[in-house]
């Protein structure tokens, strides 16, 4: 298993652009989330799901949209990114049953 | 809203040290709670957890312990290596409401 993948490692945008962030995982989980790290703050909720075609927002979901199309994918979409998203962005899963998260490696974004 | 609160870093050891991450929560409800990993540029990897009171996680010589009464979920480990060194996440997570909250992250230096 590859467990969760994350793409691009690192990006770098001008205000105003758009972008997708990709992740997926093939453990076949349900639950998928996406966090923001900064420095001082630990992570921040985005969004999340807790199964195909269900989405809902989590602690800091504005300037961002998500989808859920299958169980494997749950892109991050940035509408038209600004300074303030500069961030370490992580995507998560966990199984059925469970309360413990396994992470991606992490998208670095830098906003220009 | 449940809350995790952990004790600031950064903190530095000398090898064989005895380490204490402070963490304290607040929460509605019955939370499980978590400790998480994070190397340099890496995502982050979960250490220990412990699902209801007085349970004790471990792991690679970490331990901590649920306790209800005094809202805490303290990381120790008796003697610290060169490659603890890492940023320390303390979490909880409330799955009737799909809230998993993280605090703001230790690092730790240890010294040769």
């Amino acid at each position: 298993n590859a467990g969760v993948t994350q793409t691009p490692e690192f990006q770098v945008l001008k205000t105003g652009q758009s972008m997708t962030l990709r992740c997926a995982q093939d453990m076949n989980h349900e639950y998928m989330s996406w966090y923001r790290q900064d420095p001082g703050m630990g992570l921040r909720l985005i969004h999340y799901s807790v199964g195909a075609g269900i989405t809902d927002q989590g602690e800091v979901p504005n300037g961002y949209n998500v989808s859920r199309s299958t169980t494997e994918d749950f892109p991050l979409r940035l509408l038209s990114a600004a300074p303030s998203q500069t961030s370490v962005y992580f995507c998560a899963s966990s199984p059925p049953g469970a309360y413990e998260q396994y992470f991606g490696p992490g998208t670095r974004l830098t906003v220009t | 809203g449940n809350s995790v609160t952990q004790m600031e870093g950064p903190v530095t050891l000398s090898e064989e040290a005895f380490l204490t991450i402070n963490c304290t929560y607040t929460a509605t409800g019955y939370p499980s709670l978590f400790w998480y990993v994070q190397y340099p540029g890496e995502g982050l990897q979960l250490l220990l957890k412990a699902t209801k009171a007085d349970d004790k996680g471990s792991n690679k010589g970490f331990e901590a312990t649920y306790r209800k009464e005094t809202t805490s979920f303290h990381l120790e480990k008796g003697s610290v290596q060169v490659s603890d060194s890492a940023v320390y996440f303390c979490a909880l997570s409330d799955r009737s409401n799909n809230d998993m909250r993280f605090g703001a992250g230790t690092r730790l230096t240890v010294k040769p």
